[in-house]
């Protein structure tokens, strides 16, 4: 079968850092996509593992370990506006182009 | 460059009537995705479309139906439409078939469908 695993929830103040990991299931696995989903608007990218790995873009990095079927999202220098949820999507070859999305984790950032 | 955008924004319908949904992908996008996402849930893939043909489909039953046509736009269909079917639709759109390495979806906004 095919799974993914991500916290509900994440609490975390103004300018800390925080880790929201991903741990998954799927067979033919080629990569882990991170997305950023507003108030239920729309998700948008925000970095791609492929390779096992950081891979770093800003405030935010995210990792792969394919030995482990697991990943992170990192942010770092939290802010207010990062409140958001966030989810974790695995993609698989030989499944007509489907992303397996997480039940997404929601961010709260405090001051 | 305008991004995907869908229409209507939102949707009011009652048990059995039938619905389509629009997208436009970003100029140049030839792959179209569509997902279901309900309130809680992360989305769930319903349909990929790549140079007007389908590449693959979800588990969801035939009541769904899609098409991409010349101009790369695309339309989902939902026929006998059921309470359960209460989500908000995603578009999304691809420069290359989502499939391979490194593939970056773009997403619109979505459609709220209410039924009622």
């Amino acid at each position: 079968g095919q799974s993914l695993e991500q916290p509900s929830e994440v609490t975390a103040v103004e300018g800390a850092i925080v880790q929201i990991n991903c741990t998954y299931q799927t067979s033919g696995f080629y990569g882990l996509s991170w997305y950023q989903q507003h108030d239920g608007g729309a998700p948008t990218f925000l970095s791609y593992n492929g390779l096992d790995g950081l891979e770093e873009t800003g405030r935010f990095s995210s990792f792969l370990s394919r030995s482990d079927s697991y990943g992170y999202l990192l942010l770092q220098e939290l802010q207010m506006k990062d409140s958001h949820s966030y989810f974790c999507a695995v993609g698989a070859y030989n499944q007509g182009g489907k992303l397996i999305f997480g039940q997404g984790t929601e961010l709260s950032v405090k001051p | 460059d305008a991004g995907v955008t869908q229409s209507p924004t939102h949707l009011i319908k009652t048990r059995g009537q039938q619905v389509t949904l629009r997208c436009s992908p970003i100029s140049g996008h030839k792959s179209v995705s569509w997902y279901q996402q309900v309130l809680g849930q992360g989305p769930q893939f319903i349909f990929q479309y790549y140079e007007k043909e389908e590449r693959g489909r979800g588990n969801f039953p035939d009541r769904f139906s899609a098409r991409q046509f010349p101009n790369y736009s695309s339309e989902l269909n939902v026929n006998a439409l059921l309470l359960g079917d209460s989500a908000l639709y995603l578009c999304a759109s691809s420069s290359r078939p989502v499939g391979q390495d490194n593939e970056k979806l773009f997403f619109g906004s979505g459609t709220q469908l209410s039924v009622l």
